[in-house]
């Protein structure tokens, strides 16, 4: 009964190939969320989804597409990977982004590695 | 721009002692304050929040924060830790942005409590 569930949890991948990291969310919740997790341990909002519908998108490459095919999932696909795209990548789910006080549940975190 | 600190990358103390975790932020209008924990092994998790009323929060596991309004901060305080406080602190901003509501989180401080 995990709430919100990422796979894979490490994926080590050349440079130059696509990879794709799913999320899944259990809690009914509305608004879902990427985050990157560099290795000075910053979080950094890269992408949030509500209702399936993109709010927002920080300056974040066009390599990086999320996709959402319903309010349960939110993946992110990463084409032509770098070396700078090692990090962890953390999905999050909230109940709504309407007033900006709702928690936020994290997944266990994607360990990316690009060698 | 939103931009959060936590000035205390590190921390080590002995069981018993108390502890302050501080954080300010900078952002010119109204925030949603936040702090997670990210205890070995597990998810990022919701410590407590403050979006309202009374500026001193109380949260899980003997935890609490104040709101500080002239100070820009929202330091976190237990009166005496406990070894299973070892982990990983996050103060966390979420405030409204052109797009939608956006959390912006510190680099979090590792605290380690020695038994």
């Amino acid at each position: 009964d995990t709430a919100v569930s990422q796979t894979p949890k490490y994926l080590v991948t050349q440079m130059g190939n696509d990879k794709s990291i799913k999320c899944e969310q259990n809690l009914g919740h509305d608004t879902m969320y990427w985050y990157k997790q560099d290795s000075k341990k910053f979080l950094k909002i890269m992408f949030s989804y509500n209702n399936k519908e993109l709010i927002i998108n920080e300056t974040v490459p066009n390599r990086f597409s999320p996709k959402s095919p319903d309010k349960a999932h939110l993946n992110l696909h990463i084409n032509s990977l770098e070396l700078g795209d090692s990090a962890v990548y953390f999905c999050a789910s909230s109940q709504a982004e309407t007033s900006g006080t709702d928690t936020q549940y994290f997944g266990p975190g994607t360990r990316l590695t690009v060698l | 721009a939103q931009s959060v600190s936590q000035h205390n990358h590190h921390v080590i103390l002995s069981e018993a002692a108390s502890l302050e975790l501080g954080c300010n932020y900078s952002y010119g209008g109204t925030v949603n304050l936040f702090w997670y924990v990210q205890y070995p092994g597990q998810h990022l998790q919701l410590l407590l929040k403050y979006f309202s009323g009374d500026p001193l929060v109380k949260g899980i596991k003997g935890f609490e924060a104040e709101f500080i309004k002239s100070k820009f901060s929202f330091n976190l305080r237990k009166p005496s830790v406990q070894w299973s406080d070892t982990a990983e602190y996050f103060c966390a901003v979420n405030a409204l942005n052109t797009g939608g509501f956006k959390t912006i989180f510190g680099a979090g401080t590792r605290l380690f409590v020695k038994a």
